[in-house]
């Protein structure tokens, strides 16, 4: 069954530092999607990508943040000059249609220190 | 205001036995979707059941229910003969404005419920 893989399951990167999250989406999905779980917390909407650009983005996506689609396959998400607070499950999603289900990669951890 | 809400952070259930988690959700649109999603302790999130605003019957996926009660903006998810491998967090999330083309598929969580599965 197709599955959205994520890489690197896990990064521990020093403040301040560049991090890249890596997903491949499921192949004929369309919708790309990143959210982010703070240990123990919900899972928040960070952005939303379709055709190339984002669609939509949430409060917490600021200028630390950005995604690129830089081929037919990967999608990555960005960040920018780490903060301790970036430490957060961060999971990568996609859909084939805004109306569809939207399937979750296995998480990628980032612990910053 | 919480779009959606979980009111229960833990529940147990005896093996073999049923389980109902709560969900509660507020929306003014018309046309939207309801998710499950379980989340073990390795982390990864796996989509259980959906049901569409529109959908006049509860959507079912083996084990899995869910009891949609549209005037009441409930959608509970039901566990039936429960094993050991569903405990799990159980988050219930929503996806407003189906209807529209502009919608961008975004879900909004809740806090999750925390299922504990005893022998």
């Amino acid at each position: 069954e197709p599955e959205v893989t994520q890489t690197p399951s896990h990064q521990v990167t020093q403040m301040g530092q560049e991090v890249i999250l890596r997903c491949v989406p499921i192949s004929n999905h369309l919708y790309f999607y990143w959210y982010r779980q703070i240990l123990g917390q919900k899972v928040e909407f960070l952005v939303s990508f379709y055709n190339n650009e984002i669609s939509e983005k949430s409060e917490i996506f600021d200028d630390q943040f950005s995604v690129e689609r830089p081929d037919g396959s990967n999608f990555t998400l960005k960040i920018r000059s780490t903060k301790l607070e970036d430490s957060a499950m961060y999971f990568c999603a996609s859909s084939r249609g805004h109306r569809n289900t939207i399937y979750f990669g296995e998480g990628s951890w980032l612990t910053v220190v | 205001a919480q779009k959606i809400t979980q009111t229960q952070p833990g529940m147990f259930v005896q093996e073999k036995e049923a389980v109902t988690l709560d969900c509660t959700y507020d929306t003014s649109d018309q046309s939207y979707g309801l998710f499950w999603y379980k989340q073990p302790s390795s982390g990864e999130m796996i989509f259980l059941i959906y049901q569409g605003s529109y959908d006049e019957q509860n959507a079912t996926e083996g084990r899995y229910s869910l009891n949609f009660q549209k005037a009441r903006k409930s959608a509970n998810l039901v566990i039936s003969a429960s094993q050991l491998g569903d405990s799990a967090m159980y988050f219930c999330a929503m996806r407003e404005g189906q209807g529209g083309s502009s919608n961008t598929g975004k879900l909004i969580f809740g806090q999750g419920t925390t299922l504990q599965v005893k022998p």
